[in-house]
């Protein structure tokens, strides 16, 4: 089974330059999450979708970052402008639909971005 | 709002025991996990443990909770070097994946 996949692996940018990140999730994976983890920290929720409705977006930060899941399948995550501190792992994870039990997410191997 | 902490290093050496803690603050978690990172890679969920178990054994793996203090603990049996990488302890509310909060990791070096 092929696990969820993100493009690229690594990006530099300057400061105020826009970027984006793109994930597929595993096939028939209903829940797609992006999580930013900064380096020496755990990861933390940007966004949550189920199918392509947004389920939580409390933590992202609305002014520059956005993200879609026009088909209810892939993702893309953008920033624009960037900012120094918006340099860090971008994880993308899936999970089959929640409620009634537990469900796994899996996470892709992630997008390195370092903001100069 | 949810706090989850982990010292952040271990060294322990080839074929020890290795024990990773974790606090968190939130009671009305409904499981707790374990993931791990290796370099470069994302994370791989190692093992979970629903709010209402005290203890979860996996092979090499074993999952302590005290619901009453809020510490979870990894133990690691016959360590390897392939365990060295982060560990992550992170709970959530929901059924499953759901909004996890993660520690900040506890880098995990085993020496030969």
């Amino acid at each position: 089974e092929a696990g969820v996949a993100q493009s690229p692996r690594y990006k530099i940018i300057e400061k105020r330059q826009s970027v984006a990140f793109w994930c597929n999730p595993i096939s028939g994976h209903a829940t797609l999450y992006w999580y930013q983890q900064i380096l020496g920290q755990g990861p933390k929720l940007l966004i949550q979708f189920q199918n392509n409705g947004v389920v939580d977006d409390s933590q992202l930060p609305k002014d520059r970052f956005s993200a879609e899941r026009l088909k209810g399948v892939d993702s893309t995550l953008k920033i624009q402008p960037a900012k120094l501190e918006d340099s860090a792992v971008y994880l993308c994870a899936s999970s089959l639909v929640e409620g009634g039990g537990y469900t796994e997410a899996f996470f892709g191997q992630g997008t390195r971005l370092t903001v100069v | 709002g949810e706090d989850v902490e982990q010292s952040l290093f271990l060294s322990v050496r080839e074929g020890d025991s290795s024990v990773i803690n974790c606090t968190y603050t939130d009671s009305s978690s409904t499981y707790l996990y374990w993931y791990k990172q290796e370099p470069g890679a994302g994370l791989q969920l190692l093992t979970y443990i629903f709010s209402n178990m005290d203890m979860k054994q996996d092979q090499r793996l074993t999952v302590l909770l005290n619901k009453k203090d809020k510490h979870l603990s990894l133990r690691i049996a016959d360590t390897q070097t392939g365990d060295s990488a982060i560990y992550f302890c992170a709970e959530s509310k929901g059924t499953g994946a759901n909004n996890l909060f993660f520690g900040t990791g506890t880098r995990l070096t085993v020496i030969p």
